[in-house]
């Protein structure tokens, strides 16, 4: 069984750019959640997806933009970057379904720094 | 989701028990409390949840109180790899998946 990966490690980016981040779901997850961590705070929801769809946002504006795949693997897009975009991008995969053990498996995240 | 409340921060000797408190006084009756870590740079790892009643895993224990208004993670015997943010969560589970929202945690600190 494979955990969540996530690619790439780091990027840099300068203001206005565009950015792509990639998340591989943990086996037989079909469920991806996007976080966003700045230093030294704990992770915000992005938004969630279930069988893709997006199945719940956090506050964030619409700049931030995700897709699922058909293999549950996710993408976060970002567009315009502002130089508070910077931070810790996390992706978490669960089993949806109304169950009490989905427990949401965290990847390693990926840096963005916006200069 | 109802908020937490952790200490900001912890010391614990190591080969000793590490008793993290957790006040979530406006906890409703569907909510679970739900424990993560997260050890310098690298995503939130999961350690355990609960909703009334005690629980025990490999990794800790948690002690819910009977109003379930606060709570109590355990690591029986801490280690030096036990240093990391510890966050307390209480959250509803929704439709066909669920958020977690992350509160400041408390940052343990596990010394020789």
């Amino acid at each position: 069984e494979t955990g969540v990966t996530q690619s790439p490690t780091h990027l840099i980016k300068t203001r206005g750019q565009q950015v792509t981040l990639r998340c591989s779901s943990q086996s037989g997850h079909n469920t991806v959640s996007w976080y966003q961590q700045a230093l030294g705070q704990g992770p915000q929801f992005i938004f969630q997806y279930y069988r893709e769809e997006e199945n719940g946002r956090g506050n964030f504006p619409p700049r931030f933009s995700g897709l699922q795949f058909p293999n549950y693997s996710s993408e976060l897009n970002v567009n315009a970057l502002e130089l508070d975009d910077s931070a810790l991008y996390l992706c978490a995969s669960s089993l949806g379904g109304q169950s009490s053990y989905n427990e949401q498996f965290f990847g390693p995240g990926t840096r963005l720094t916006v200069l | 989701d109802a908020k937490t409340t952790q200490p900001t921060s912890m010391d614990c000797a190591e080969g000793r028990a590490a008793n993290l408190p957790c006040n979530h006084s406006t906890i409703s009756g569907n909510e679970y409390v739900y424990w993560y870590r997260q050890i310098h740079s690298q995503g939130p790892q999961y350690i355990i949840h609960g909703l009334k009643n005690n629980e025990t895993n490999e990794m800790a224990s948690l002690i819910i109180t009977e109003d379930r208004k606060s709570s109590t993670l355990i690591l029986p015997h801490a280690t030096l790899r036990d240093t990391a943010v510890y966050y307390c969560i209480v959250r509803t589970l929704w439709g066909a998946g669920n958020m977690l929202t992350f509160g400041g945690g408390t940052r343990l600190m596990v010394k020789p």
